[in-house]
């Protein structure tokens, strides 16, 4: 069955840098486009980013764009979230999933308009 | 951008039927696909609807979806309700730019 586990979560100071994982088993991983989604303490569901099956397309939150980079390794079936400058604000539970994708002929471009499966998340403190 | 608006909370006692709505702020609510999130106390999301009115295997048929272009919104209808469909709901689309939105999410209290 499809399986995702983040890892990596922690506790940091405010302007460090943190490294997340999402490995994932049960599919063919190199044919699926991934999202990070993350939940603050107490709040809603915020959507991170998005990365295409291959590594080449890549979106991102106005409150992450510059600070955060999604990537991935296809041989080792792993997303990653490197986060830089981290902030209070970012502190959440961090979520990876698997994409839903929509190809428009008319734009060319392949949409990743939803969540498939879910990890089960890795959490993320930013505190002095 | 566009924003999804949902309720806070909704509440209705076991057995009854209970919609969440869903309204989008601006463009169509037909333009992308809305999905629906269950996720109960302590767990992780999951998808109960997605492109609007699917179910994923293994979600039961009491949960449907669907969209009104007239009060552009979407809706999550629960029939027969249960004690164990307590949970937050979220709704969620995506932008021409390929950015995730969510709703603010429901709180459903089944009593």
């Amino acid at each position: 069955q499809v399986q995702l586990v983040e890892s990596g979560g922690g506790v940091v100071q405010p302007g460090r840098s943190l490294r997340l994982s999402c490995a994932a088993s049960g599919f063919t991983f190199s044919s699926y486009g991934m999202h990070w989604v993350r939940q603050a303490p107490g709040k809603g569901l915020e959507w991170v980013a998005v990365i295409s099956y291959d590594g080449s397309n890549k979106y991102y939150a106005d409150s992450v764009k510059g600070r955060f980079t999604i990537s991935r390794d296809n041989s080792k079936n792993t997303l990653y979230l490197q986060m830089n400058s981290l902030r209070a604000e970012d502190t959440a539970v961090y979520y990876c999933a698997k994409a839903l994708v929509l190809y428009s002929s008319s734009s060319d471009t392949n949409y990743y308009y939803g969540m498939d499966v879910w990890g089960q998340g890795t959490t993320v403190t930013v505190s002095s | 951008n566009f924003m999804l608006t949902q309720p806070h909370s909704v509440s209705e006692s076991p057995g009854k039927t209970v919609t969440i709505s869903c309204t989008r702020s601006s463009g169509s609510i037909a333009s992308n696909y809305v999905q629906w999130y269950q996720q109960r106390p302590g767990s992780s999301p999951t998808t109960v609807i997605y492109e609007d009115n699917q179910r994923p295997s293994g979600v039961p048929d009491r949960f449907s979806g669907s969209i009104d272009s007239s009060s552009n919104s979407a809706s999550l209808t629960i029939s027969g309700l249960k004690t164990e469909d307590e949970a937050d709901y979220y709704c969620q689309s995506y932008d021409s730019s390929n950015h995730g939105v969510f709703g603010g999410g429901t709180k459903l209290t089944v009593l």
